[in-house]
């Protein structure tokens, strides 16, 4: 079964500064997606990639999928307050991307 | 509504009884998912409904676990003779076919 590794587990940064999480599988994955959950709430959906290559921004975050279809990472640049909250990257499986397996997380918190 | 709705929020029940989840999914998304989320074991996909299809259970944890999705939208998960291990955050999403999903707020189910 497919596994993902995301690094680091948990990221303090302070606030204005970037950075970036990882999340690494050893098989080629098919769709990339990156969510964002705050405590007591549901997944929301950041971004979706999907070819190898691919890179997306959305207002201050973006995503890249590396050629090899492998490894994605996130990046924020300049980092607020509202950026906080755990991030966990989720491939499908196959090609319908029906069964997504996840990361285990990474917990970022922002400090002023 | 706009997003996927769950109900109850929260639900706490005594061991050996059976619980029911609620899913309304996003009005014209053809797929609907359930997964678990739990301290232990990160973010576990359960099951998977797509159109008029046979569901994919390929993720349920024992025969206490099933699902139904009546008229292709709203879904129920039931859990029969709780245990304790069953405690966790029931996460529902639901998306057009091969797009991405999109969760709802999630079901805390505690079992004392």
């Amino acid at each position: 079964s497919q596994e993902l590794e995301q690094s680091p587990q948990s990221l303090i940064v302070q606030e204005g500064k970037n950075l970036t999480i990882n999340c690494t599988s050893s098989k080629t994955l098919y769709g990339l997606y990156w969510y964002k959950q705050k405590y007591g709430e549901g997944l929301i959906f950041l971004m979706m990639l999907q070819k190898g290559g691919e890179e997306k921004s959305h207002e201050k975050i973006t995503a890249k999928l590396d050629e090899k279809k492998q490894q994605s990472s996130l990046h924020i640049t300049a980092s607020q307050p509202s950026h906080a909250g755990i991030y966990l990257c989720g491939a499908g499986t196959n090609f319908g991307n029906e069964k997504l397996t996840f990361g285990t997380g990474t917990r970022l918190t922002i400090i002023p | 509504g706009a997003g996927v709705s769950q109900s109850p929020s929260n639900k706490v029940t005594e061991k050996g009884k059976d619980v029911e989840l609620r899913c309304d999914p996003i009005s014209g998304h053809t797929a609907l998912y359930w997964y678990r989320q739990s301290l232990g074991q990160g973010l576990e996909f359960l099951i998977y409904f797509q159109g008029n299809s046979a569901p994919d259970k390929s993720g349920l944890p024992s025969d206490r676990f099933s699902a139904e999705r009546t008229g292709g939208s709203v879904s129920t998960l039931t859990i029969q003779r709780t245990q304790q291990e069953d405690s966790a955050v029931y996460l529902c999403a639901s998306s057009r076919s091969g797009s991405a999903q999109f969760f709802g707020p999630g079901t805390r189910l505690t079992v004392l």
